[in-house]
């Protein structure tokens, strides 16, 4: 059961320098999600997505871009990097709320840590 | 203002007993969710509970019990039995459900549990 897979899990960047996140799922799930977490604080919404080819912005969209032109896969790209955007960042997905598939699960990846430096 | 607000940043709690993580949250919305999740030192985001504004009783799973107060928008945890095992990150989260229908969530800043042997 591979469920929500991000690489890599680590990656050090330097400042100005541009790099893509990748996440797949495995479980046809509709929606995906790009969150990070600061240290010592909670998510915050980078990006969403709806289904493929529809995509919009979260609480912090700046400085990132997101496509989607599978089910399975919502990379993030990352322009040039800024030391604000150290962070770590998950991938989630999840179905339609209110569905018999059980839209109030949310599958999170393990996280990617990202120092920009 | 704060959509979901946790006022304890740290807590302990002698192993064996019962604890409860505070979650206040603030939304206009009629149908929303809360979500309770653990994350320890190796950081992933573990599910423990959900609670559906529209649920008749309070959630519980195992010995993760939500104390459920709609009339104050409250949403506190409770862990029965502690243990060591459950020193770790706590993250309370909501779903505002009418406008969309995936589950972006909106964090609080979370709680540090501390479990003492």
């Amino acid at each position: 059961n591979a469920g929500v897979t991000q690489t890599p899990k680590f990656r050090i960047l330097k400042i100005g320098q541009s790099m893509t996140l990748q996440c797949t799922q495995d479980m046809n799930h509709n929606y995906m999600y790009w969150y990070r977490q600061d240290p010592g604080m909670g998510l915050k919404l980078i990006y969403y997505s709806v289904g493929a080819g529809i995509t919009d912005k979260g609480e912090v969209p700046n400085g990132y871009n997101v496509s989607r032109s599978t089910t399975e896969d919502f990379p993030l790209r990352l322009e040039l990097a800024a030391p604000s955007q150290t962070s770590v960042y998950f991938c989630a997905s999840s179905y339609t709320v209110g569905t018999a598939l059980g839209g109030n699960t949310i599958y999170f990846g393990e996280g990617s840590w990202l120092t920009v430096v | 203002a704060q959509k979901i607000t946790q006022t304890q940043p740290g807590m302990f709690v002698q192993e064996k007993e019962a604890v409860t993580l505070d979650c206040t949250y603030d939304t206009s919305d009629p149908s929303y969710g809360l979500f309770w999740y653990k994350q320890p030192s190796s950081g992933e985001m573990i599910f423990l509970i959900y609670q559906g504004s529209y649920d008749q009783q309070n959630a519980t799973e195992g010995r993760y019990s939500l104390n459920f107060q709609k009339a104050r928008k409250s949403a506190n945890l409770v862990i029965s039995a502690s243990q060591l095992g459950d020193s770790a990150m706590y993250f309370c989260a909501m779903r505002e459900g009418q406008r969309f229908p995936g589950n972006m969530l909106t964090f609080g800043g979370g709680t540090r549990l501390m479990v003492k042997p």
